[in-house]
């Protein structure tokens, strides 16, 4: 069981919204501000999304964005395009002795 | 542009030892720390352990399901990172990836290797 709370799945049609949602502890997620989300497609490495709860790293689209509210961090996809379609992953830093914790994944399906 | 490239998988039998390679290019490897995870077939990621830079004394950190068995280290002469897993039991089969860590993020995975402990 991971430590980080995911929904298995959501989906929706192109051009619309979805949110993925990351819930963990004020250990992890409500502690810090250093959540990250990570999109993998079949067979091929993870890539950083989202940084330190809302940042966007250099030439991921402005379509994705995150936030942070009490101890759920939240993932939002707009204008979904079916290249979208795959796993996305929540980490957050929990602390000095853990240090990382993940969640288990959310597949996203675009209709 | 960043590359970090994985080696070294294969069929291992339980309780022998393996070592994966993780040769890095296109940033100063020295300045940065490197973490490994895995993802056994068709789970989620796990965090293996993490190698801070020299700046930091070069210090590790592992999770517990590896700790005492696996040692990552490195060489910034070679900008390569290192994952020795030693007492390899069947629940360590996984594809491996290592990453470029910054600042609490990973912002760069190499495109993993693949581990398999069998009998």
């Amino acid at each position: 069981q991971s430590a980080l709370t995911q929904p298995r799945s959501v989906s929706g049609s192109p051009g619309q919204s979805v949110t993925i949602s990351c819930t963990g502890t004020s250990s992890d997620v409500g502690g810090y501000k250093y959540v990250s989300w990570y999109q993998q497609h079949p067979g091929k490495a993870p890539k950083l999304m989202i940084y330190d709860v809302t940042k966007r790293p250099s030439g991921v689209p402005d379509r994705f964005s995150g936030s942070k509210s009490g101890n759920t961090a939240s993932l939002t996809i707009s204008g979904l395009q079916a290249e979208d379609e795959a796993d996305y992953y929540c980490c957050s830093f929990a602390g000095s002795y853990t240090l990382w914790v993940f969640g288990g994944g959310t597949e996203l399906t675009v209709l | 542009e960043v590359q970090l490239v994985e080696s070294g998988g294969g069929l291992v039998q339980p309780g022998r030892s393996l070592t994966l390679s993780c040769t890095a290019s296109g940033f100063t490897f020295g300045d940065y720390a490197v973490s490994w995870f895995r993802q056994a077939p068709g789970k989620g990621l796990e965090w293996v352990g993490f190698i801070r830079n020299k700046f930091y004394g070069g210090t590790t950190e592992y999770a517990a399901s590896v700790k005492g068995r696996f040692t990552i280290s490195r060489d910034d002469s070679k900008s390569i990172a290192y994952l020795q897993m030693n007492s390899l039991k069947t629940e360590d089969t996984a594809v491996y990836y290592c990453t470029k860590y910054t600042n609490y993020f990973f912002d760069y995975w190499g495109q993993g290797s693949l581990v398999t402990v069998s009998s």
